[in-house]
């Protein structure tokens, strides 16, 4: 049982690149959100979802795209990279969207030069 | 929304000392968790704990729903327990859709 994977761990782009964030639960879990950690900021999610074919945004979701085609995938989309997207983005998966724990991946550290 | 405020902001210990992290919230939770933030960033699970108390070796927690706060307690420190410690809520009811609201965390820092 791995948990929440992410991929890659680091990763360096360009202003005006794109690229998805992996990210993969082997526990059978419903809601799947993704979060973007800055410093003085604290934590804040992007985009979330309740389930395969079901998607909503959060509190920051510009410039971010989301799909869930299985249980078990969430991948993330910078459509067009811009330096205030430099940061660290963390997936996190639980039960369901009610009041269950929830599990995080090991992050992934953006930076956009 | 709902306002976590965690307290204190820092902590330094020496080895095998005790500390008490607070975590006060603004409204009803339907979920409480406590997590450390390791020097390499990951977000450990420590204690999913929306009421009650619950122990896991050295740590333990508490949550007063009722009153609105949580308590972690660490004793006899390590150097391995450095980093910070985060803790995180769900509002109860409303459109939260899910999410956790974070407190600005307690770095602590605990020297040998």
């Amino acid at each position: 049982n791995a948990g929440v994977t992410q991929t890659p761990k680091f990763q360096v782009l360009k202003t005006g690149q794109s690229m998805t964030l992996q990210c993969a639960q082997d526990m059978n879990h419903e809601y799947m959100s993704w979060y973007r950690q800055d410093p003085g900021m604290g934590l804040r999610l992007i985009h979330y979802s309740v389930g395969a074919g079901i998607t909503d945004q959060g509190e920051v979701p510009n410039g971010y795209n989301v799909s869930r085609s299985t249980t078990e995938d969430f991948p993330l989309r910078l459509l067009s990279a811009a330096p205030s997207q430099t940061s660290v983005y963390f997936c996190a998966s639980s039960y369901s969207v009610l009041g269950h724990e929830q599990y995080f991946g090991p992050g992934t550290r953006l930076t956009v030069t | 929304g709902i306002q976590v405020e965690q307290s204190p902001p820092d902590l330094i210990l020496q080895e095998g000392a005790n500390s008490t992290l607070r975590c006060n919230f603004s409204d009803s939770v339907n979920n409480l968790q406590w997590f450390h933030q390791n020097p390499w960033g990951q977000l450990i699970n420590l204690f999913y704990i929306p009421s009650g108390t619950k122990q896991n070796g050295r740590l333990s927690a508490t949550t007063v729903a009722t009153e609105r706060y949580s308590l972690l307690y660490i004793s006899s420190s390590q150097t391995t327990d450095s980093g910070v410690y985060f803790c995180a809520v769900r509002e109860a009811g409303g459109t939260s859709y899910g999410k956790l609201t974070f407190g600005q965390g307690t770095i602590l820092t605990v020297h040998p």
